[in-house]
């Protein structure tokens, strides 16, 4: 059974503690993003990787890192730096730019 | 850089009526076009996917058009059903590898 996972669906942390979402997809694909949603609003590129070791930032990177050291893995760490760190957080992957299937995302609450 | 508009931002209409979203963007230089429905609180779903050289895409009751020159691309439901009530978004892909450009959506309800 092929796809993308997100863990956990939701999150809640106090401001000032740096949190990891998890996104694992197991469809063989070289890219994976992150996204952030807010609400009435589409989605905004965090960070992306095209291969393993390697990845860049995307429109909204500050307060944001992530990895790649495996495949099938790419972590996204919202550091206490983000200030505005409460959204809905999106994982996709896609092979080399084609069709892009997400996760079912996480829901992050910092009070 | 990219900008994708979706309008409306919502719509209502009766079960069984045929419709269309908009999508327009402003730079005709895409690799492709993809439509995706959203449901409250979960990931996106992939429903069509339009290659820059296609003009247009079907599955099922939806069809997807792309005009690259005027940068506009159309979603048609047809013989809409109550299921069909979610957030519909499209994504372009520029030749910016790997970067994709998001219009904020069209929440459609269809009412039985």
């Amino acid at each position: 059974d092929g796809g993308i996972t997100q863990s956990p669906k939701y999150l809640f942390r106090k401001e000032g503690q740096n949190v990891t979402l998890s996104c694992e997809q197991n469809l063989n694909h070289d890219a994976m993003y992150w996204y952030r949603q807010d609400p009435g609003q589409g989605l905004r590129l965090i960070y992306y990787s095209q291969i393993v070791n390697d990845f860049q930032k995307g429109d909204i990177a500050e307060g944001y890192s992530v990895s790649r050291e495996k495949k099938e893995s790419f972590p996204l760490t919202v550091t206490s730096a983000q200030k505005n760190p409460t959204a809905f957080y999106l994982c996709a992957s896609s092979m080399s730019g084609d069709e892009q299937y997400f996760g079912p995302g996480t829901r992050l609450t910092v009070t | 850089k990219q900008e994708v508009t979706q309008i409306p931002a919502a719509l209502s209409v009766p079960e069984g009526e045929n419709l269309v979203l908009n999508c327009s963007f402003t730079d005709s230089a895409i690799y492709n076009l993809q439509w995706f429905r959203q449901d409250p609180g979960k990931g996106l779903t992939s429903l069509l996917l339009i290659q820059s050289s296609q003009r247009e895409q079907t599955s099922g009751r939806l069809n997807a058009s792309l005009d690259k020159s005027s940068g506009r691309s159309t979603l048609y439901i047809a013989a809409s059903q109550p299921g069909d009530s979610a957030t519909y978004l499209c994504a372009v892909r520029g030749y910016n590898f790997n970067k994709f450009y998001f219009g904020s959506g069209t929440k459609l309800n269809v009412k039985p």
